[in-house]
């Protein structure tokens, strides 16, 4: 069966700091990708990052950076410098082609409080 | 490029009625998946298309159902509503629906409260 869990309900983080959320996953499935989503208070879904199964350099974008250690089956996502903006709930999901085709399942989420 | 749209944004029903909601996602793209979120259940899968087809559905009761039209827009309907259908409704759009896919972008989401 296809998995996320993201153990950290909740996080803190000082402004201008980094911080790292994390996310394991568990499937059988050779190919798989890995996302990361925003979501403010707003509601929106905001796509943050990518990581597929097979990319060998782990992915960036701007202040984010997924640590993928396929091994471990872990994909935590890294923001760095925080700002004030980056508080919100984020999502760690994986698209796999389980029982009845490809689909993606989500973790719980972790919401972050960035302080001033 | 526009991102994903949904119609409407906010929708109150009473219990016993049905409703349908609109997805439109970003061109070229050939998979919607919809996804219910609820504070106690989180996100979960509804069901996903491409190509007009349902690829794949999630654990839901028949009440809830779905179409996709040649313009990869879609629809969902919930039928005889029930005050645990109130929920966020979030449509996602991707090229193909692969695992390969790099991009699955949401839309703003329908918010339905049931009366």
């Amino acid at each position: 069966a296809q998995k996320i869990t993201q153990t950290q309900p909740g996080m803190f983080v000082q402004e201008k700091e980094a911080v790292t959320l994390d996310c394991t996953y568990d499937t059988s499935d050779p190919s798989y990708g890995l996302f990361w989503y925003k979501q403010p208070s707003s509601g929106e879904m905001i796509f943050l990052i990518y990581q597929g199964s097979y990319d060998q350099q782990n992915a960036t974008e701007g202040r984010y950076s997924l640590n993928f250690q396929k091994a471990r089956k872990s994909a935590n996502l890294v923001i760095s410098a925080s700002q004030l903006g980056d508080s919100a709930m984020y999502f760690c999901a994986m698209r796999g082609f389980g029982t009845g085709g490809f689909k993606t399942i989500f973790g719980a989420g972790t919401r972050l409080f960035v302080k001033a | 490029k526009a991102g994903v749209t949904q119609t409407p944004r906010y929708l109150i029903k009473t219990r016993g009625q049905q409703v349908t909601l609109s997805c439109s996602p970003i061109s070229g793209h050939r998979s919607v998946s919809w996804y219910q979120q609820t504070p106690g259940q989180g996100l979960q899968f509804l069901f996903e298309y491409f190509s007009e087809t349902q690829r794949n559905k999630g654990n839901f009761p028949g009440r809830f159902s779905g179409r996709q039209f040649s313009n990869s827009r879609s629809e969902m309907n919930v039928s005889t509503l029930e005050l645990g259908d109130s929920a966020l409704y979030l449509c996602a759009s991707s090229p193909s629906g692969r695992t390969d896919d790099n991009e699955q972008f949401f839309g703003p989401g329908t918010r339905l409260t049931v009366l």
